[in-house]
């Protein structure tokens, strides 16, 4: 376990479909972020949040939407997915001081299949 | 864009053999790190390597860095069946984001 819990482990969601991923990591850290990871492509970085505000957007399509209602959780809201968003979804945390990355934290991540 | 690059992008050793896997970097970093993740499961960190360090250790991993090259290297002596996994360099950029960025990661096969 590395304190960083993502929930569900496994999804399959038709196209249709409204579902929401969930982080929660208990390392006090105040950095969350999530990545998705698809078969023989870079781990790619979603979205960042720092201090509970949003830093980063990697022109993510609108049909993920992220959440951090506070500095221990992550949501990931999923709505009206294509088949191409089948991937491995990953969150992870860290502790930044002065702008000095300290380690990632990782949760065992949700694999999501768009049927 | 990724920052960091690995290479080779798939390795296969017998067990007991050395496992030697890099990583390029395109512009200066505060730290660089390295990551192992077991099919399908999160990333685990591995070690950090600072950019005034050059060479660090930790057990059977050793890490070194050339900031002149912007590249790393990642040895695993000794390799056993365990140890098969992806493994992934990530960089903190100096003087800018501090977020992680990851490159497809490097592929190892240890044949028992």
């Amino acid at each position: 376990e590395t304190g960083v819990t993502q929930t569900p482990r496994h999804l399959v969601m038709g196209m249709t479909n409204k579902k929401s991923l969930k982080c929660e990591q208990h390392l006090g850290h105040n950095a969350m972020y999530w990545y998705k990871q698809s078969a023989k492509k870079p781990l790619e970085l979603m979205f960042v949040y720092s201090l509970e505000e949003r830093v980063e957007n990697n022109s993510v399509p609108s049909r993920f939407s992220p959440e951090c209602p506070n500095s221990s959780h992550l949501f990931l809201h999923l709505h009206t997915l294509q088949p191409e968003d089948s991937a491995l979804y990953l969150c992870a945390s860290s502790q930044v001081i002065d702008r000095e990355n300290t380690e990632a934290f990782f949760g065992q991540g949700t694999r999501l299949t768009v049927v | 864009s990724q920052q960091g690059e690995e290479d080779p992008q798939a390795l296969s050793i017998q067990e007991g053999e050395n496992a030697t896997m890099n990583c390029s970097y395109k512009t200066s970093i505060n730290n660089l790190q390295w990551y192992r993740q077991n099919s399908g499961r999160g990333l685990v960190h591995l070690i950090l390597i600072r950019s005034n360090e050059r060479e660090k250790h930790s057990g059977r991993l050793r890490v070194t860095l050339d900031t002149s090259k912007k590249s790393s290297s990642l040895l695993i002596t000794a390799s056993r069946a365990a140890d098969t996994a992806s493994y992934f360099c990530a960089t903190a950029l100096s003087g800018g984001s501090y977020i992680p960025t990851f490159g497809r990661g490097t592929s190892l096969i240890v044949h028992p």
